[in-house]
């Protein structure tokens, strides 16, 4: 297993374009997570899956975001009508899941990232 | 309020020393907590976790967990150049996400 993968790794786009995401996790993993970083912040979580379903959705998150993950393997994240406010790097990270939390479940192992510039 | 509060540094702290980061969390939900690191222009990754009051020790790295004050915080011995990282922590609730502070800047000096 090659670990989590997300692609592309750098995206330019003008303001107002439409850009999309793409995450693949660990395949044993049931969890997969969405968060968007920028400089000088943590992580802010946008959205996750277990399996197909997606679980939570951040309520800060703007219409223009949505995200898929179709068969319960990979997922993507789509911006639509990119803002500069968007700039970011976009985490992907997966997890098990299932099962206790003293087993380290709930670990996130993240992917290298997505850095969008909106121009 | 932010649901997860680091101490913002930057930390500076000599070669061998104890560097101790702090972390705080509102939601008395929270499960688990976790440390991870972050060096610059890279992901996240886990230095260790905890979800029971008291210590946990791996290597030069201790998490300690208060519930009842809602306090987390991890201590690195004999710190090395290559700890100069940020530290994140995060709180897992029973809701399903981790929520991650803001973290803590650390730099070791040789």
């Amino acid at each position: 297993d090659t670990g989590v993968s997300q692609d592309p790794r750098h995206k330019i786009t003008k303001r107002g374009q439409n850009v999309t995401f793409r995450c693949d996790p660990i395949s044993e993993h049931n969890r997969l997570y969405w968060y968007r970083q920028t400089l000088g912040q943590g992580p802010e979580f946008l959205t996750y899956f277990q399996n197909e379903a997606q679980l939570e959705k951040s309520r800060l998150l703007s219409d223009r975001f949505s995200a898929e993950r179709p068969k319960g393997s990979f997922s993507t994240l789509e911006i639509q009508r990119t803002e500069q406010g968007d700039s970011a790097m976009y985490l992907c990270a997966s997890s098990l899941g299932l099962g206790l939390i003293t087993s380290g479940a709930n670990v996130l192992t993240f992917g290298a990232g997505s850095r969008l510039t909106v121009l | 309020q932010k649901e997860v509060e680091q101490n913002s540094g930057p930390l500076s702290v000599p070669e061998g020393a104890i560097a101790s980061l702090n972390c705080t969390y509102s939601d008395r939900g929270s499960q688990s907590f976790f440390w991870y690191r972050q060096y610059s222009g890279k992901s996240p990754e886990l230095i260790m976790f905890i979800y029971s009051n008291g210590d946990k020790e791996d290597g030069r790295f201790t998490a300690q967990l208060n519930k009842a004050s809602q306090y987390v915080s991890l201590l690195i011995r004999d710190s090395q150049p290559s700890d100069s990282a940020t530290y994140l922590c995060a709180a897992y609730t029973n809701a399903g996400k981790s929520t991650f502070g803001d973290g803590t800047t650390l730099t070791v000096k040789p």
